[in-house]
């Protein structure tokens, strides 16, 4: 089956770009969407489709996706940008929707 | 709007079945994809399954022995239980809708925290 892999933690400085990423076979030829979720919260759709941003989701959040890494990029960090990440995919060959494992953001 | 709103028993005992109801407002299911999405304590987000606006189903196959899921169209809600649980199905359990295969969740439940416990 399908899987994908995400860095546990990332920590950025205040102001400077976080960047996440989401490690899987050939994700290039799958749509990525990635989630934010804050503690004790539901998750977020932050960015959709490998790198579109929903409404109301700020320019700082987009999203890139290349061959087996697919890239969330968080510019000009914010201490309210803490939270949880998750890539999810879907996996057409076995028909299940897959989750990254989370990556947890540090702003320092 | 649509909203989705969730509620079910948050504490069980081993071998009893979690039964689980999430409401829609502002919506209907048609042309919608419904999923179960639960969360272990510190721990990441895990597919259940899902079922579209037909009631077709597919469910996660490590857990399709103990899953169901349901609609009740006149009450716009959908329900999931899951039997014969254990100590390791303690989560909080998310409801959540996409639009189609390959599309994202753009609509969650709050979340029902459910623990299982002798």
């Amino acid at each position: 089956s399908y899987e994908v892999t995400q860095a546990l933690s990332v920590s950025v400085a205040l102001g400077q770009t976080a960047l996440m990423t989401c490690g899987g076979n050939n994700i290039e030829s799958k749509n990525v969407h990635w989630y934010q979720q804050k503690p004790g919260q539901a998750p977020v759709l932050v960015i959709y489709r490998d790198s579109n941003r929903p409404s109301g989701i700020p320019e700082r959040f987009s999203g890139s996706n290349s061959g087996n890494t697919a890239t969330l990029s968080i510019s000009r960090a914010q201490v309210g940008d803490e939270a949880d990440y998750y890539c999810q995919v879907w996996d057409r060959s076995t028909s299940r929707v897959v989750f990254g494992g989370g990556t947890k953001l540090t702003v320092l | 709007q649509v909203q989705l709103q969730q509620w079910g028993a948050g504490l069980l005992k081993p071998s009893e079945t979690l039964s689980l109801t999430c409401a829609v407002y502002g919506g209907s299911f048609s042309g919608y994809y419904w999923s179960w999405v639960r969360q272990p304590p510190g721990k990441g987000l895990e597919w259940i399954g899902e079922i579209n606006h037909s009631g077709n189903t597919n469910y996660k196959p490590s857990l399709k022995s103990r899953v169901t899921m349901s609609l009740d169209r006149s009450k716009i809600q959908l329900s999931l239980k899951l039997s014969s649980v254990t100590a390791a199905d303690t989560a909080v359990y998310y409801c959540a809708r996409r639009s189609g295969v390959g599309e994202p969740f753009d609509r969650w439940g709050q979340g029902t925290p459910v623990t299982v416990s002798s």
